[in-house]
């Protein structure tokens, strides 16, 4: 089973500032099924980038996902007052099939 | 609109049963792969099961392989959990998500309905 780790756990950055997000797999990933996710406390998660890269219906364009391989990475930016929140990294193996997600890292106002 | 709305959580003891539902809408439901995914109290997300459109194919994780069964009736549009033998760890807000076929993002998300395991 893939394991994603996530880097850093928590973020801490100002309004305007740029966020770099990071996700790490154990083996290599297809970069059609690496996935970000936003939280917000109380809240289901919502899409943002799917293919590595691809940004959801409706996402701005501040949002940003690269990587292949094993390293992928989230980049807010600017960060906006609204995103701040926790973020995650997801993954589809087909061997054996399923779905892994990484932690999560929380950005938050400094 | 694409509407997902999950029931059927609730307080139950260590090693009982809890059937979780989730009435899709606003798509066609047997068109789709349909997952269920959890949140332990201020923890990260994990998947738990899969479904294929037809319930044809069906993939668990190995938490719960054994002791929970994802269905679903397409005719009802609706995506089920059956979970025995539960356990405090299993206790939980579950969720249920449509699947994207092309690149297996979890597309929508219902508001989750939380599982409490306690005696």
């Amino acid at each position: 089973e893939i394991v994603l780790t996530q880097s850093p756990g928590t973020l801490s950055l100002s309004p305007g500032e740029r966020a770099t997000l990071s996700c790490r797999a154990s083996q290599s990933v297809s970069s059609s099924y690496l996935a970000w996710y936003q939280q917000k406390p109380g809240q289901a998660p919502r899409l943002l980038i799917y293919g590595t890269s691809i940004r959801a219906t409706g996402i701005p364009d501040r949002f940003s996902g690269s990587g292949s391989g094993t390293d992928f990475t989230l980049t807010i930016s600017r960060l906006e007052p609204e995103d701040f929140a926790v973020y995650y990294c997801q993954q589809f193996g087909s061997s054996p099939p399923g779905w892994t997600f990484g932690q999560g890292t929380r950005v938050e106002i400094k | 609109e694409v509407q997902l709305v999950e029931s059927g959580g609730g307080l139950v003891q260590p090693g009982g049963s809890l059937r979780l539902s989730c009435a899709a809408s606003g798509f066609t439901f047997s068109s789709y792969n349909m997952n269920w995914v959890r949140q332990a109290p201020g923890k990260g997300l994990e998947w738990l099961s899969y479904i294929s459109g037809s319930s044809s194919t069906i993939y668990y994780a190995d938490s719960v392989k054994g002791r929970f069964t994802i269905s679903r009736d397409n005719a009802k549009n609706s995506l089920y959990l059956q979970m025995n033998s539960l356990r405090d760890e299993d206790t939980a807000v579950y969720y249920c998500t449509s699947l994207s076929s092309a690149y297996k993002f979890l597309m929508g998300w219902g508001q989750g309905t939380l599982v409490t395991v306690s005696s």
